[in-house]
């Protein structure tokens, strides 16, 4: 079975510039979630879609951050404009609906932002 | 809102000794989801623990969930160089799944 696909893996950019990020979810996983994870510490919940709707954003910072799951399979999370402190990992992670909902990570996206 | 900590941030030991990690929540949980995440890599699911008491082994890791359900604990026995890595919590509240800050375990050899 094929695992989440995240690209790409590695990005470096200026502050202020923009980037985006692209998850294929596992095939058959209606929920997706987006997480950033700084050195360090545990992984942020951004965002969780549920098919192609949002279950919860309540921490994605919305003035520079977006999230879209338009057709329900793979997303793309962008930010606009970067700063230094969202230099971090970012996490893209799927699970079924049932199965008590245990999270199968990608490998992450790795931004530096300088 | 809800908040998971663990304990200890670091943790250094001789391979052999064993190590424990503690993971509590500010809320009661329906269930708590253990992970690992070895240096550069991303986070693996171990195991999930739903019941109140409930324990749970897989080879030298020991699992267990408190009877209020708002801690739980990670044992593993004999630690090896394989182990190396850190260990999160994950407790899932009323909606959303909630990550402590992780355990980093080293391990000299």
């Amino acid at each position: 079975e094929a695992g989440v696909a995240q690209s790409p893996r590695y990005k470096i950019i200026e502050k202020r510039q923009s980037v985006a990020f692209w998850c294929n979810p596992i095939s058959g996983h209606a929920t997706l979630y987006w997480y950033q994870q700084i050195l360090g510490q545990g992984p942020k919940l951004l965002i969780q879609f549920q098919n192609n709707g949002v279950v919860d954003d309540s921490q994605l910072p919305k003035d520079r951050f977006s999230a879209e799951r338009l057709k329900g399979v793979d997303s793309t999370l962008k930010i606009q404009p970067a700063k230094l402190e969202d230099s971090a990992v970012y996490l893209c992670a799927s699970s079924l609906v049932r199965a008590g909902n245990t999270i199968y990570f990608g490998e992450g996206s790795w931004l530096t932002v300088v | 809102g809800q908040q998971v900590m663990q304990i200890p941030q670091y943790q250094h030991v001789q391979e052999g000794e064993d190590f424990t990690t503690y993971c509590n929540s500010s809320t009661t949980l329906s269930n708590i989801q253990w992970y690992k995440q070895r240096p550069g890599g991303h986070p693996v699911f171990l195991i999930q623990l739903v019941k109140s008491g409930e324990v749970k082994k897989q080879k030298r890791l020991t699992f267990q969930f408190g009877e209020a359900k708002k801690n739980s604990s990670l044992h593993i026995t004999a630690t090896q160089t394989t182990d190396v890595g850190t260990y999160f919590c994950a407790g899932k509240g009323a909606q959303k799944l909630v990550f402590g800050q992780g355990t980093r375990l080293t391990i000299n050899p």
